[in-house]
């Protein structure tokens, strides 16, 4: 049984620009959380999204956006990129909420 | 939000020792504590959790303390070993299910 998947693995962007990360969960799994890992620093929560719908954002500006498909894949959007955005962004499934998450390998995003 | 705190930052010790790895929590409202192990450029990996019914969780050299109470709770490996080397990170989460990490723990294990 496949694992959460994310893509791509490794992305370089200009400031100032858009940029789209992908997710995929486990089988099965209704909720995904996105999350950004700054080099040293615990995974800090972004998004929850549950059967497509917003359940939950931290403090990070609107030019964050995520949604959920259908088939319970995620897509995280982040615009106007600044050089503070670069991170590791982390996606995380469970079974349901108040469940255990399972992370994917990540999105390394180095903005120049 | 929940605010979690964590202590040490870095942790080193002999191999066959254990290590105490503490956290704690902002947000009474918190009920699930689970700890990643994120070995170096890898995803963060569920080592164990526990949930705010229970007192004590073990599996087999790892196990987890949660004192309500005092809004802390705890990661303790005995007899390490040096593939137990990683970063350590513990979370608070409330029924939302939204997880709030700590800092992270660097543990050395010396052969």
């Amino acid at each position: 049984d496949a694992g959460v998947t994310q893509s791509p693995t490794h992305l370089i962007k200009t400031r100032g620009q858009q940029v789209t990360l992908r997710c995929s969960p486990i089988s099965g799994h209704k909720s995904v959380s996105w999350y950004q890992q700054v080099l040293g620093q615990g995974p800090q929560f972004i998004f929850q999204y549950y059967e497509k719908e917003e359940r939950g954002r931290g403090n990070f500006p609107d030019r964050f956006s995520a949604r959920q498909f259908p088939n319970y894949s995620s897509e995280l959007n982040v615009n106007a990129l600044l050089l503070g955005d670069s991170a590791l962004y982390l996606c995380a499934s469970s079974l349901d909420l108040g469940y255990e998450q399972y992370f994917g390998p990540g999105t390394r995003l180095t903005v120049t | 939000g929940e605010n979690v705190e964590q202590h040490p930052s870095t942790l080193s010790v002999q191999e066959g020792d254990s290590a105490v790895i503490k956290c704690t929590y902002s947000d009474s409202a918190s009920n699930y504590f689970p700890w990643y192990k994120q070995e170096l450029g890898k995803r963060p990996q569920l080592i164990i959790d526990i949930r705010s019914n229970v007192g004590e969780k073990k599996d087999q050299r790892i196990a987890v303390t949660l004192n309500k109470t005092a809004k802390h709770f705890s990661l303790h490996i005995t007899e390490t070993q040096p593939e137990d080397s990683a970063v350590y990170f513990c979370a608070g989460a409330n029924t939302g299910n939204q997880f709030y990490f700590g800092t992270g723990t660097s543990l050395t294990v010396i052969p």
